[in-house]
């Protein structure tokens, strides 16, 4: 069975500390993705990465980056948390090319006060 | 430029009733396109997808959806609703070429009994 998983479900950070929330994925795909979830707004990608140590900007990249060093693990981090960060972030990935589906992981709710 | 756009951010519908969720989209290339389920507090799972085989493409769950080129859409239907079909629907468009996917802002599903 296929599986994406995520690091924690739930985090609570104070504002300005660092974040960092890790993905991985026992599928041998190429690509991964950072979503952030917000109600009303759909998935907004952040971050995707095509290969190892290959990264690229999403629709909403301010505020974060992105480290894969290895095939299997895609890290999203937060430099100096806000609370307009707060928000349901997920990974997903994916084989290479438009046509395969993503699978997802479960999610991190993020609450930054 | 690619885009999705869902139609109604909220259904209501009576349980064994048809349901009907809408999704139009726009694409300059052939598209790929997918439907995805999130159920409360989980990661999106696929219901099913679109790649160019046939124009009516069936999912799990008894979901069904038609890819209708001339009017730009794919519809998910489901001749009886479950209690257990209510959760938010996501309709995703992907292209030969890109990494990057274009999820629509979503369809909240409620079940009534």
């Amino acid at each position: 069975d296929v599986k994406v998983t995520q690091s924690s479900r739930y985090l609570v950070k104070r504002t300005g500390e660092k974040v960092f929330l890790e993905c991985v994925q026992d599928m041998d795909h190429e690509n991964m993705f950072w979503y952030r979830q917000d109600p009303g707004l759909g998935l907004r990608l952040i971050y995707f990465s095509y290969d190892v140590k290959m990264k690229e900007k999403g629709d909403i990249p301010e505020g974060y980056s992105v480290s894969r060093e290895k095939k299997e693990r895609f890290s999203l981090i937060l430099e100096s948390a806000s609370t307009n960060q707060t928000s349901m972030y997920l990974c997903a990935s994916s084989k290479s090319g438009g046509y395969y589906e993503q699978y997802f992981g479960p999610g991190t709710r993020l609450t930054v006060t | 430029a690619q885009s999705v756009t869902q139609l109604g951010s909220h259904v209501s519908v009576s349980e064994g009733a048809l349901v009907l969720l809408r999704c139009n989209y726009s694409s300059s290339v052939p598209p790929y396109l997918f439907w995805y389920v999130q159920y409360p507090n989980q990661g999106l799972q696929l219901l099913l997808k679109y790649t160019s085989a046939a124009t009516l493409v069936k999912g799990i769950n008894g979901f069904e959806a038609e890819f209708k080129k001339s009017e730009t859409s794919f519809h998910l239907t489901k001749p009886s609703a479950h209690m257990s079909d209510a959760a938010e629907y996501f309709c995703a468009l992907g292209a030969s070429g890109t990494y990057k996917y274009i999820f629509g802002t979503g369809t909240r599903l409620k079940v009534l009994a």
